[in-house]
């Protein structure tokens, strides 16, 4: 199976750059994702990683270490729309690709 | 609007009933995949579709079962409720079995069992 960890919870100030990780451990390690879920939403794709590095999009980055088995999402310029849950998800290939959702790291942005 | 519809947005229901959540997947994609969240917990994957045919299982209960039909729409049926099962149900969709882009996730169905 798939074991994955999130920090449960974080604060950050607006206008402030926030970093999340998230660790993983899997076989058949496929692609990393990313999603934001604001409380009672669906939800939302942020960014996917399959090679290590980073990769950006606007204001939100994302890292991939295959090796140490490490990704962080990390927030520029933070708003207060951005106060919502974010969820780290595994793909493991091998028979039909699934995809497994960390518990997520609910974020708090405070003026 | 993601293009995923569920319905019911919302579903208040006995222990001992059975309900059916229904999910149309965006136009094109053949895969469909249904989560459920609990309280607190993160998004566990139940079932996967693919252009009718079952693809993929999760941590999917005896008690409930689903299925895609020719039109690619889903239905999941759970049975014999429980307490427990009071949770948000969300549908996804993507266009192949494999998902390189990611999902596009329904507003989800939130079931309270009384």
């Amino acid at each position: 199976g798939q074991n994955i960890d999130q920090p449960t919870e974080m604060t950050a100030t607006e206008g402030a750059i926030v970093q999340i990780n998230c660790t993983y451990q899997t076989s058949g390690f496929n692609g990393l994702f990313w999603y934001q879920q604001h409380a009672g939403e669906a939800p939302t794709f942020l960014s996917y990683n399959v090679l290590d590095g980073l990769e950006e999009k606007g204001r939100f980055s994302s890292f991939l270490s295959r090796s140490k088995g490490y990704s962080y999402l990390l927030l520029k310029e933070l708003q207060m729309k951005d106060s919502a849950s974010y969820l780290c998800a595994v793909r493991v290939s091998g028979g039909y690709q699934k995809v497994t959702f960390g518990t997520g790291t609910k974020l708090q942005v405070i003026p | 609007d993601s293009g995923v519809t569920q319905t019911p947005k919302h579903l208040i229901t006995a222990t001992g009933q059975r309900v059916t959540l229904r999910c149309s997947p965006r136009s094109g994609d053949l895969s469909v995949y249904w989560y459920q969240q609990s309280l607190d917990q993160g998004l566990q994957f139940l079932i996967q579709y693919y252009n009718g045919e079952e693809r993929a299982k999760g941590n999917i209960l005896e008690r409930f079962s689903a299925q895609q039909f020719p039109d690619l729409h889903s239905e999941l049926n759970l049975s014999s409720l429980e307490l427990g099962d009071s949770a948000l149900y969300f549908c996804a969709s993507s266009v192949l079995d494999r998902v390189n882009y990611g999902y596009t996730f329904g507003s989800g169905t939130r079931l309270t069992v009384v």
